[in-house]
């Protein structure tokens, strides 16, 4: 088995600030995933990365930059945190191939204030 | 592009009750069809998916089957307990895309 990792759990920050998410697996899976999850709105994808060094901007990429360090890790920069912003951010990890399967971390939540 | 709709909750059961949670999707792919649990305070986590049209996928007691015509994966329990109480969203993917495509999520409450 494997673990995702996520830090930090709670992320405060000021309206205006560039604020980042940090995510670890060791799956060695080769696909991570960022979505934003919303009561009421479900799990929208913001970037992934299908290998080391590719970035693919999802639904809602707006407002956020991503980078795949190396095959293990995943950051998510808020590039002017919004006081709208505020959801918790679940990072994911698969195999690439028909029919993955995601494993997802605990969640982070942002709080604007 | 791919979207997934499905019951909207909350839904609050008695134990005992039967559960079912509608999903429906829409696709010009081949998709693989999840069912993805959260309880408070986790990630979401796999219940089961289904590869193939007209098979059914089952776990801890949930199942639903792949309806291709109806473009249906309804998820049901015969019989709900206290500790099912959780988000439950369905989900699309597979074909040469590396993504899952999530319905807004069902939260279902089981009341003792």
């Amino acid at each position: 088995g494997g673990i995702i990792t996520q830090t930090p759990k709670f992320l405060i920050g000021q309206e205006g600030q560039k604020l980042t998410l940090k995510c670890q697996q060791n799956f060695n899976h080769d696909t991570m995933y960022w979505y934003r999850q919303d009561s009421g709105k479900g799990l929208r994808l913001i970037y992934y990365s299908i290998t080391e060094n590719d970035l693919q901007k999802g639904d809602l990429s707006e407002g956020y930059d991503a980078s795949r360090e190396k095959k293990s890790s995943f950051s998510l920069t808020v590039t002017s945190a919004q006081k709208n912003e505020m959801a918790v951010f679940l990072c994911a990890s698969s195999y690439r191939g028909l029919g993955n399967t995601l494993y997802f971390g605990e969640g982070s939540r942002l709080i604007v204030v | 592009g791919d979207s997934v709709t499905q019951t909207e909750g909350p839904v609050t059961l008695s134990e005992g009750t039967s559960l079912t949670v509608n999903c429906s999707y829409e696709t010009k792919q081949y998709p693989t069809l999840f069912w993805y649990v959260q309880y408070p305070g986790e990630g979401p986590q796999l219940l089961f998916k289904v590869p193939k049209a007209n098979e059914k996928g089952s776990n801890r007691g949930f199942e639903a089957t792949y309806n291709k015509e109806a473009t249906s994966f309804h998820l049901q329990k015969a019989s709900v307990q206290e500790s099912d109480s959780a988000v439950y969203y369905c989900a699309l993917g597979g074909g040469s895309n590396a993504k899952l495509t999530f319905g807004k999520g069902t939260k279902l409450s089981v009341k003792s």
